[in-house]
């Protein structure tokens, strides 16, 4: 069954560390989207990718990047991260249209110390 | 993309119960999708509505759409411990971004 991995499932870092959590899906889903999911705050969308080489900005993209080199991945890094970045990381796939639904990874807590 | 509001922010019922949660948006739509995330976990796509549908069922599942009054309901029938999560939904105006509120919490006991 195709499915949307994401590794590690938890983690903890420092201050200042560059972190980089990956997701993997094998739907040959061609949009690609990373949430954080904060108390109060619901999901909101960082950066998304709608093919190859293709990259976007969502609403609270500060202090992260993406890059999608193929199909299967798209790696978030947080460059230099920041308290403010303890969150719940979700990666999500989609078809190419917008009445496909999304397919969710089961998460990455991170812990920022 | 827009937003969705849903209503009520927590709900509590016993097992065999009906539950109605709600989702109001403010601008014209393509279509509607709601989502369930049980604790832990990642969202699960539950159905999809689009514009031009009144009413929507998938086994236990019902939901309506009003584009008039902008708003859409989600029914669970005869609820099961099991239907406990996080439920939202997202409003899509054709793109392929979607917005996520902060969802209803469904507790039901057994």
């Amino acid at each position: 069954d195709a499915e949307i991995t994401q590794s590690p499932r938890h983690k903890i870092t420092e201050t200042g560390r560059q972190v980089t959590l990956a997701c993997h899906q094998t739907w040959n889903h061609n949009n690609m989207f990373w949430y954080r999911q904060d108390l109060g705050h619901g999901l909101r969308l960082i950066h998304y990718s709608y093919g190859v080489q293709d990259t976007n900005k969502g609403e609270v993209s500060d202090g992260y990047s993406v890059s999608r080199s193929n199909t299967e991945d798209l790696p978030l890094t947080l460059e230099s991260a920041a308290s403010s970045q303890t969150s719940v990381y979700f990666c999500a796939s989609s078809a190419g249209h917008s009445n496909q639904p999304q397919h969710f990874g089961d998460g990455t807590r991170l812990s920022i110390l | 993309s827009q937003q969705g509001e849903e209503d009520p922010q927590a709900l509590s019922i016993q097992e065999g119960e009906n539950a109605t949660m709600n989702c109001s948006y403010k601008t014209s739509i393509n279509n509607l999708q709601w989502y369930r995330q049980n604790s832990g976990r990642g969202l699960v796509h539950l159905i999809l509505i689009r514009s031009n549908e009144r009413e929507k069922h998938s086994g236990r599942l019902r939901v309506t759409l009003d584009t008039s009054k902008k708003s859409s309901s989600l029914l669970i029938t005869a609820s099961r411990a099991a239907d406990t999560a996080s439920y939202f939904c997202a409003p899509n105006s054709g793109y392929s971004t979607l917005t996520f509120g902060k969802g209803t919490m469904l507790l039901v006991s057994p």
